[in-house]
């Protein structure tokens, strides 16, 4: 059973701030990695991927993968309310073609 | 590229009525999934097709969905019948190596 678990929050922090969102998954042979975002009503948006280890920077958002912890990050700089939102954790594990496993999500609400 | 579209946005309809959902994948994509998104269950993946052909339809809920990718551009999800416990959002998604998702249809069926 291939799993990815996320915290379901909600996660709170101040406009501003940093938001940590963080996701684990079973599959050690798990090849690639996806973060989307989705609010409410809406259908989910990719924002990030990463196949290597280490950190991938778009804009306000990193994404980190370590691979040897089976542990995959999103980090957003300087938090807006417009970032509230759930953020989902995907992986591709190994053997599974282009299918991909999604977390439970893991809701953000950034505080004016 | 328009994306991924799916029709109908909204569907409500009586318990026992048929009902079919489409998607039009982005050109070029050669995987397709169809995926339930409840509150209670979250993402649920239904269906997952490669090259047109299904490889993965064990989140199927039961006989009564069914799936089809007759060519590369379109995609059904057939629900006959529907019950109560079928409302939900569904989403289709394409992808080549990331997966983009349609607007989803919001089905109800009372």
């Amino acid at each position: 059973q291939k799993e990815v678990e996320q915290n379901s929050g909600p996660l709170s922090v101040p406009e501003g701030a940093i938001a940590s969102l963080n996701c684990t998954y079973s599959d050690r042979g798990s090849q690639s990695f996806f973060w989307y975002r989705q609010y409410s009503g809406k259908s989910p948006e990719l924002i990030m991927f990463i196949y290597s280890n280490g950190d991938k920077e778009d804009g306000r958002f990193t994404a980190q993968l370590n691979k040897a912890s089976q542990y995959v990050s999103l980090l957003i700089r300087d938090s807006q309310p417009s970032d509230s939102a759930t953020y989902l954790c995907a992986v591709n594990p190994i053997g599974y073609g282009q299918n991909f496993v999604f977390g439970p999500g893991t809701r953000l609400s950034v505080l004016p | 590229d328009a994306g991924v579209i799916q029709s109908p946005r909204h569907e409500v309809t009586e318990m026992g009525q048929e009902v079919t959902l489409r998607c039009k994948p982005i050109s070029g994509h050669n995987s397709l999934f169809w995926y339930r998104q409840t509150m209670m269950r979250g993402l649920e993946l239904l269906i997952y097709f490669n090259n047109n052909v299904p490889i993965d339809d064990s989140g199927m809920p039961e006989d009564r969905f069914s799936a089809k990718m007759p060519n590369a551009s379109f995609s059904t999800l057939k629900i006959q019948p529907s019950e109560p416990r079928d409302s939900a959002v569904y989403f289709c998604a394409s992808s080549f190596t990331e997966a983009f998702f349609g607007q989803g249809t919001r089905l109800t069926v009372v």
